[in-house]
């Protein structure tokens, strides 16, 4: 299993522009979300899907979409970006409904620089 | 809302010696807790998940405490080596709502050999 993918691994835009940051996993979760973190904070979620079709919106949702077509893939779309929105993002999956047993398992990360 | 703390943010100790790191949640209708290892410039790496009916889990040098009723959860780690070196952040999941991990901010540790 490759587990939890994100790419790219690293990015620069400029304000303005738009971008996707793609995410999938091969381990059949159901319920995947997305999280960023910033320096000296801990992470807070974005948006979070329970199955594919179904999304929701998370603590700080605001200049993010999201979509789930598929239940391997829940991709993340800056629709304009802003400097506001440099951070690194993280995807993490897990079987759903989220529960005692179940560990949320994160993606390696991407870098995104808005300039 | 459920928020997470993480004393110390910063810690930095000799090689061998015992060490505690401590978080504190808010709510406790949560599912469980888990710790995770961050490198720099790295993904979470899941140490431990202690759910909600549990007191405690352990993974060789690594010792997790759960403390439901006060809201507290502390990470033992044995005989620290230089590879410890990371942030350690601590998730409550809660079982209500959106059903999402809130984090901690972390703490820095740094293991002088």
């Amino acid at each position: 299993n490759a587990g939890v993918t994100q790419t790219p691994k690293f990015q620069v835009l400029k304000t303005g522009q738009s971008m996707t940051l793609q995410c999938a996993q091969d381990m059949n979760h159901e319920y995947m979300s997305w999280y960023r973190q910033d320096p000296g904070m801990g992470l807070r979620l974005i948006h979070y899907s329970v199955g594919a079709g179904i999304t929701d919106q998370g603590e700080v949702p605001n200049g993010y979409n999201v979509s789930r077509s598929t239940t391997e893939d829940f991709p993340l779309r800056l629709l304009s970006a802003a400097p506001s929105q440099t951070s690194v993002y993280f995807c993490a999956s897990s079987y759903s409904p989220p529960g005692p047993l179940y560990e949320q398992y994160f993606g390696p990360g991407t870098r995104l620089t808005v300039t | 809302k459920q928020e997470v703390t993480q004393i110390p943010a910063a810690l930095s100790v000799p090689e061998g010696e015992n060490l505690v790191l401590n978080c504190s949640f808010t709510d406790s209708a949560i599912y469980n807790l888990q710790w995770f290892r961050q490198d720099p410039g790295k993904g979470l790496t899941s140490l431990l998940l202690i759910q909600s009916s549990q007191r405690e889990q352990t993974s060789g040098r690594l010792n997790a405490s759960l403390d439901k009723s006060s809201g507290r959860s502390t990470l033992y780690i044995a005989a620290s080596q230089p590879g410890d070196s990371a942030t350690y952040l601590c998730a409550v999941l809660l079982n209500t709502g959106r059903r999402a991990l809130t984090f901690g901010s972390g703490t820095r540790l740094q293991v002088q050999p």
